[in-house]
């Protein structure tokens, strides 16, 4: 069975910093792995995504993330953190798409705080 | 274009009645999935439809159903509610692929 584990269900960095979200998986196929942000009170919006290719993958918002199979890891990084990028940010996992989408499988999330 | 639409918004049920929450997928997209987000926790997979069929189906129990319309529009039916049902309900779309839209969710709570 598929699963995600996201290290740090807190994150606190200052205005202009580094952002470094962890994410570890586990799947027993090649994966398909994801990065949603979830805005207060609102649904998931999709920061970026890996198929296939190339493992460091380029996002909305300045947000990256690389996928290294070998630690199974996709962590989700951003140069310089802005106040606008307070949210809570999910993981997620997926067999891939054969026949349609598979499931998302989701990690706790990680609640992201910017400091002034 | 107008993405995932749900309807309605909030909802406030009380233990033991049923609920049916909308879902409209985004323009051409004919794949519907339905998640639970417990506050404070990660969405979980509840079932998936496609072609008015139910394709795949997380750990939930029958008390959980769907429906999937000709027009790729959905609805989730939840029947003697628990307390443990309240939740954010989240729709999301796909076309045969494995990137997914979702919806802002329904808000239901159950007392």
């Amino acid at each position: 069975a598929q699963s995600v584990t996201q290290l740090g269900s807190h994150v606190s960095v200052s205005e202009g910093a580094l952002v470094l979200l962890r994410c570890n998986y586990s799947s027993s196929v090649p994966p398909y792995l994801f990065w949603y942000v979830q805005y207060p009170n609102q649904g998931l919006q999709l920061l970026l995504k890996y198929t296939t290719g190339a493992t460091l993958v380029k996002g909305i918002n300045g947000f990256e993330a690389e996928f290294k199979k070998s630690e199974t890891s996709f962590h989700l990084t951003k140069p310089s953190a802005h106040m606008s990028d307070a949210a809570e940010y999910f993981c997620a996992v997926s067999e891939g798409s054969g026949q349609g989408a598979q499931k998302l499988v989701f990690g706790q999330g990680t609640r992201l705080t910017i400091n002034p | 274009d107008a993405g995932v639409t749900q309807s309605p918004t909030h909802l406030i049920k009380t233990r033991g009645q049923q609920v049916t929450l909308r879902c409209s997928p985004k323009s051409g997209h004919d794949t519907v999935s339905w998640y639970q987000q417990a506050l404070g926790q990660g969405p979980q997979f509840i079932f998936q439809y496609y072609e008015e069929e139910e394709r795949q189906r997380g750990n939930f129990p029958d008390r959980f159903s769907g429906h999937q319309f000709p027009n790729y529009s959905s609805e989730l039916n939840v029947n003697a509610l628990l307390l443990g049902d309240s939740a954010l309900y989240l729709c999301a779309s796909s076309l045969s692929g494995a990137e997914q839209y979702f919806g802002p969710g329904t808000r239901l709570t159950v007392t």
